[in-house]
């Protein structure tokens, strides 16, 4: 499937480790996003990349820094996590993104996935 | 900021029976609601939506339901199957998607 892909699928990090998540768009999306999915809790959208500029950062810590170098390519740099940082960590583009206020242009389109894992 | 509340967290169903879920929203702005169906160990992949100015849509054996001025939506499965199991999560958006929950539908043959 060429879709979306997630890279690397699973992770296992201490506290002092730098790695970083990378996700890739085969779509011609204009639009990508990192998700942050724990058990039992909502999707929590983390950041909103539109075009390559952010659009969105929705009160994350500074220890996630999000890097979109093109608008195929959006990448999660992780550094000095905490465990309760572990969680299934995914992507998603989408056509446009409209921005608070208006219409919102439809599908998301989810990656498979980082599963993180910080001891 | 929009809330989006969903019911229930789990749903046990016998096979053929049907599912029902349900979303309530806070922001009446809201105008977009999608539904992702998330297998285990796969991507969440939407199944339907339906855009605030329609009250109902029909996909084969799913339809989703929206009733603006109550703001709350839900989603419907008859002649369930057991490939049905899976969890899915509603959202609503006026620009920005906020999901629910999630429900972890079981069909049991």
């Amino acid at each position: 499937e060429t879709g979306v892909t997630q890279t690397p699928r699973h992770l296992v990090m201490g506290m002092t480790n730098k790695k970083s998540l990378k996700c890739e768009q085969h779509l011609g999306h204009n639009a990508m996003y990192w998700y942050k999915q724990s058990a039992k809790k909502p999707l929590e959208l983390m950041f909103v990349y539109s075009l390559e500029e952010r659009v969105e950062n929705n009160s994350v810590p500074s220890r996630f820094s999000p890097e979109c170098p093109n608008s195929s390519h959006l990448f999660l740099h992780l550094h000095t996590l905490q465990p309760e940082d572990s969680a299934l960590y995914l992507c998603a583009s989408s056509q446009d993104h409209g921005g608070q206020g208006a219409a919102n242009t439809g599908e998301l389109f989810f990656g498979e996935g980082s599963r993180l894992t910080v001891l | 900021g929009e809330n989006v509340e969903q019911h229930p967290s789990t749903l046990s169903v016998q096979e053929g029976d049907s599912a029902v879920i349900k979303c309530t929203y806070s922001d009446s702005a809201s105008n977009y609601f999608p539904w992702y169906k998330q297998e285990l160990g796969k991507r969440p992949q939407l199944i339907i939506d339906i855009r605030s100015n329609v009250g109902e849509k029909k996909d084969q054996r799913i339809a989703v339901t929206l009733n603006k001025t109550a703001k709350h939506f839900s989603l419907h499965i008859t002649e369930t199957q057991p490939e049905d199991s899976a969890v899915y999560f509603c959202a609503a958006s006026e620009g920005k998607l906020i999901f629910g929950q999630g429900t972890e539908l079981s069909v049991k043959p």
